[in-house]
């Protein structure tokens, strides 16, 4: 069975302060497929990444980082120098490479960006 | 030049009520989805079609009950509607393949009273 966990709930941070939203996963699969989505307050879903479980080298994309570590089963997420925009839900995912490809999703960390 | 759009973005009605959310998306992708997000912000599947064919259905009351009349359309049908499934619903697309990420509707956020 597939597992996603997102231990931190809400998280507060002040404007241009860096912050790290975690995730660990859990699965009995070699191969699998990590991902991140952002749900700001208007609610709709934006992805943000896709990580193969085969490559473990961290990315980055302008203010965002992920870090990614099979030995701990994590795929955590950085915004460095936050903003007010970054202000939202986010959600880490995690798909099989099974046959129905089924997503599991972890229950999502509120970040509030305090300007 | 929306990617994912569903209809209506708002639904109210009144509970035993039948009611349609539409979702179609015009990116070519052959798998469709409908994903219910409770009031907790947690995320969960219903169905997955792929190329009109069913490959996902979680234990999800047969009240519900999807319909693909083609690749670019997945819609919801809600019978006998109940306060608990007052929720939002989203729908998303993606193309056939492990490795591929899924895009969503803007959701359709139903109040069933």
């Amino acid at each position: 069975a597939q597992k996603v966990t997102q231990a931190q709930t809400e998280i507060s941070v002040v404007e241009k302060e860096d912050v790290t939203l975690d995730c660990v996963y859990e699965t009995r699969d070699t191969t699998y497929y990590l991902f991140w989505y952002k749900q700001p307050p208007s609610g709709e879903l934006v992805f943000l990444i896709r990580r193969n479980s085969f490559d473990e080298q961290n990315e980055i994309s302008g203010r965002y980082s992920w870090n990614f570590q099979k030995s701990t089963s994590s795929f955590n997420f950085t915004i460095t120098a936050s903003q007010v925009v970054d202000s939202a839900v986010y959600f880490c995912a995690l798909k099989d490479s099974g046959g129905y490809q089924k997503v599991t999703f972890g229950t999502g960390t509120k970040l509030q960006v305090i300007p | 030049d929306t990617a994912v759009s569903q209809t209506p973005k708002y639904l109210v009605t009144q509970m035993g009520n039948d009611k349609s959310i539409k979702c179609e998306q015009n990116l070519g992708h052959d798998t469709m989805y409908w994903y219910k997000q409770d009031s907790k912000k947690f995320l969960k599947i219903m169905f997955s079609y792929n190329n009109k064919e069913l490959i996902i259905n979680e234990t999800v009351p047969n009240r519900f009950s999807p319909k693909s009349p083609d690749k670019a359309h997945l819609n919801l049908h809600i019978n006998s509607l109940e306060l608990g499934d007052s929720a939002v619903y989203f729908c998303a697309s993606s193309f056939t393949g492990p490795g591929t990420e899924a895009f969503f509707g803007q959701g359709t956020r139903l109040t069933v009273v």
